[in-house]
């Protein structure tokens, strides 16, 4: 059974860089069967999709935070990571991991979330 | 891309009610590309319905997801005191993926 599970600071400085990992189990993170995704949520408010990578390294970013984000794969550790740069306060949120069968169009795994504050 | 508006914002039911959620995009979406998603306090979404209508694994009968174009729904037939929570609706676009902004299903 697949499971994903998130991890990284609580706490960023502005203008530094927010880096999470997603470490996934029950899978490989170099298989043809998955896209592996980061979403967030600012406290009390909607969902935030980030961006997404395929096993390939193919890369799939929101356009509103695309010159800030790099999600990559490390298939040796089994997991993949997040980097947003020159984050701000508005940067502040719940920051998860996700993943999406190849043929299925839609999150069905979620790792349980990692709350990010942003602040000096 | 297409921008979800979710309608109404909250909604204020009792159990047993029969709930139907609006999702509504500003251009046409392919059903085969949009989602839903239950969210509890303090808990990660969960997947409901892909594909416009098909329910994730484990998802019992009484939701069900339908619409075409710019108009989808998701419905719950009968409401248990564990649907009471946010919902929201997703699209594929062809390189963005958007979420509507929600909607608050609360016990009456």
């Amino acid at each position: 059974q697949l499971q994903l599970q998130d991890s990284g600071p609580g706490l960023v400085k502005p203008s530094e860089t927010l880096s999470l990992t997603c470490t996934v189990s029950g899978a490989s993170v170099s298989s043809s069967s998955y896209y592996w995704g980061w979403i967030r949520q600012p406290p009390g408010k909607g969902l935030e999709w980030i961006g997404t990578i395929y096993y390939s390294g193919s890369t799939y970013y929101n356009p509103s935070l695309k010159s800030r984000v790099t999600i990559s794969v490390d298939t040796s550790k089994s997991h993949f990571s997040l980097n947003l740069n020159s984050v701000t306060a508005a940067d502040t949120a719940v920051y998860y991991c996700a993943s999406r069968q190849q043929w299925l169009v839609g999150f069905d795994c979620w790792g349980q979330g990692t709350l990010v504050t942003v602040s000096s | 891309e297409s921008v979800l508006t979710q309608s109404p914002g909250t909604l204020s039911l009792s159990p047993g009610e029969r709930v139907t959620l609006s999702c509504r995009a500003s251009q046409s979406v392919s059903s085969s590309y949009l989602a839903w998603y239950q969210q509890k306090p303090g808990q990660a979404p969960r997947l409901l319905i892909y594909g416009g209508s098909s329910r994730a694994t484990g998802i019992p009968d009484r939701f069900s997801g339908s619409g075409s174009g710019t108009d989808f729904t998701l419905t719950i037939s009968r409401l248990q005191p564990e649907d009471f929570a946010v919902y929201y609706c997703q699209q594929y676009g062809t390189s963005l993926i958007t979420f509507g902004q929600g909607t608050r299903l609360e016990i009456k």
